[in-house]
């Protein structure tokens, strides 16, 4: 039992560059989110989805899209990197009929240049 | 909107005795969650304590306790013991608890961390 997992861990962009982050569950969980976490920040809301097939925005979307094509994975894409975006990225997800916690990945750094 | 704030940037204590850490929350809500997380410089998110908010009784696991005052929207946490294993960020997350339909989907709004460092 993984976890949570993400790919890649780290990741050097150039500005304009496009990219996908992965990230997988094997717990069978609904509901996942991708967040992002800048120096002196706490985790910020991207996106997130509550099932396959689907997404809704967070609190800070502008600039990236997601698809849940399967249930036990989740995808964050950038399709224009930009500097602002250098921060690092954490997927988690959830059971909703559990009522508690978030499991969250290792996160991945990415740098855009 | 519900918001989380820790007014302490940065904290130390020497190992073995105590320290507490702050956080404060503003919601209109009568419902919700309230998480400390620890996250090491191995960036790793890790869950050291919850509360639900319909609970009175403060939620303690190991060293690891709260102080959990409603009416102030207050939560703290305070660390007993203290180890080197415990130098790290902290962060306080609130969930609200209007349930999967009520629109939340159980996202954690974070405040922005409290860097905590143990002296040996």
């Amino acid at each position: 039992n993984a976890g949570v997992t993400q790919t890649p861990k780290f990741r050097v962009l150039k500005t304009g560059q496009s990219m996908t982050l992965l990230c997988a569950q094997d717990m069978n969980h609904e509901y996942m989110y991708w967040y992002r976490q800048d120096p002196g920040m706490g985790l910020r809301l991207i996106h997130y989805s509550v099932g396959e097939g689907t997404t809704a925005k967070g609190e800070v979307p502008d600039g990236y899209n997601v698809s849940r094509l399967k249930k036990q994975n989740f995808l964050l894409g950038l399709e224009s990197a930009a500097p602002s975006q250098t921060s690092v990225y954490f997927c988690a997800s959830r059971d909703p009929t559990g009522r508690y916690e978030q499991y969250f990945g290792p996160g991945t750094r990415l740098t855009v240049t | 909107a519900q918001t989380v704030t820790q007014s302490q940037p940065e904290m130390s204590v020497q190992e073995a005795e105590t320290v507490t850490l702050s956080c404060t929350y503003d919601t209109s809500e009568s419902d919700y969650y309230l998480f400390w997380y620890k996250q090491p410089p191995s960036r790793q998110m890790i869950l050291v304590i919850r509360q639900e908010a319909y609970k009175q009784q403060n939620a303690t696991e190991n060293r690891f306790s709260v102080n959990f005052q409603k009416a102030a929207k207050s939560f703290s946490l305070k660390i007993s013991d203290s180890q080197l294993g415990d130098a790290a960020m902290y962060f306080c997350a609130y969930r609200s608890d209007r349930g999967d339909y009520g629109g939340s989907q159980g996202n954690l709004i974070f405040g922005k961390g409290t860097k905590l460092s143990v002296k040996p």
